[in-house]
């Protein structure tokens, strides 16, 4: 079956360090990999997706991730956080085809100590 | 500048009791979507709409029922809550269901069961 894991449920980082949420995928072949980000109290705002070409994109607020086909893993990269971050991260995936379905990871929440 | 829009953003009920929870989008989207979310869970699908007037089953169903009358809009609908449903319910939209097209999430309804 599909699945989407985030191995992190809880990080904490210090304001201006870098960053890293993992996430790993189940897929047979190359899904769609979005990232959302949850604010609290507010719904989830896409943060940047990867369909194909480039490995590495680029999304909104300075985050980057990069698809490595090899591990199955689809990991979130910001080279220095701002307290303004601190959220829930979600990493999802579209299985190929016309379902408009997603497949949540459970989440993984960002604390930013100042 | 709605984009999509939940009402309402915050019920308490009584088991046993039926509410409506009522989702708008003005972006002329086809797709639709009903998604609970619990901790440690992620997002988890209910129900989704593929066009007015059609629903379909996703990964958590039971216990809701759904509609599609008009574009804008797709009800949820709990016939007789239950302490189990206690969550919170976030509404999205997108403009197919082809796998690259971004979903867009509402602010969530939070409801408690008691």
């Amino acid at each position: 079956a599909q699945s989407v894991t985030q191995p992190d449920i809880h990080i904490t980082v210090s304001e201006g360090a870098s960053l890293e949420l993992r996430c790993n995928y189940s897929y047979g072949a190359t899904p769609y990999l979005f990232w959302y980000v949850q604010s609290p109290g507010q719904g989830l705002q896409l943060l940047l997706k990867y369909f194909s070409g480039d490995t590495l994109v680029q999304g909104i607020k300075g985050f980057e991730a990069e698809f490595k086909r090899s591990q199955s893993s689809f990991n979130l990269r910001k080279p220095s956080v701002h307290w303004s971050d601190a959220a829930e991260y979600f990493c999802a995936v579209a299985p190929s085809g016309n379902t408009g379905k997603l497949i949540f990871g459970q989440g993984t929440t960002l604390q930013v100590k100042p | 500048n709605a984009g999509v829009t939940q009402t309402p953003k915050f019920r308490v009920l009584k088991t046993g009791q039926s509410m409506t929870l009522l989702c708008a989008q003005d972006m002329n989207h086809e797709y639709m979507y009903w998604y609970r979310q619990d901790p440690g869970m992620g997002l988890r699908l209910i129900h989704y709409s593929v066009g007015e007037g059609t629903t379909a089953k996703g990964e958590v169903p039971d216990g809701y029922n759904v509609s599609r009358l008009k574009k804008q809009n797709f009800l949820l609908g709990l016939e007789s809550a239950a302490p189990s449903q206690t969550s919170v319910y976030f509404c999205a939209s997108s403009r197919t269901g082809t796998g690259n097209q971004p979903q867009h999430f509402g602010d969530g309804t939070r409801l408690s069961i008691l």
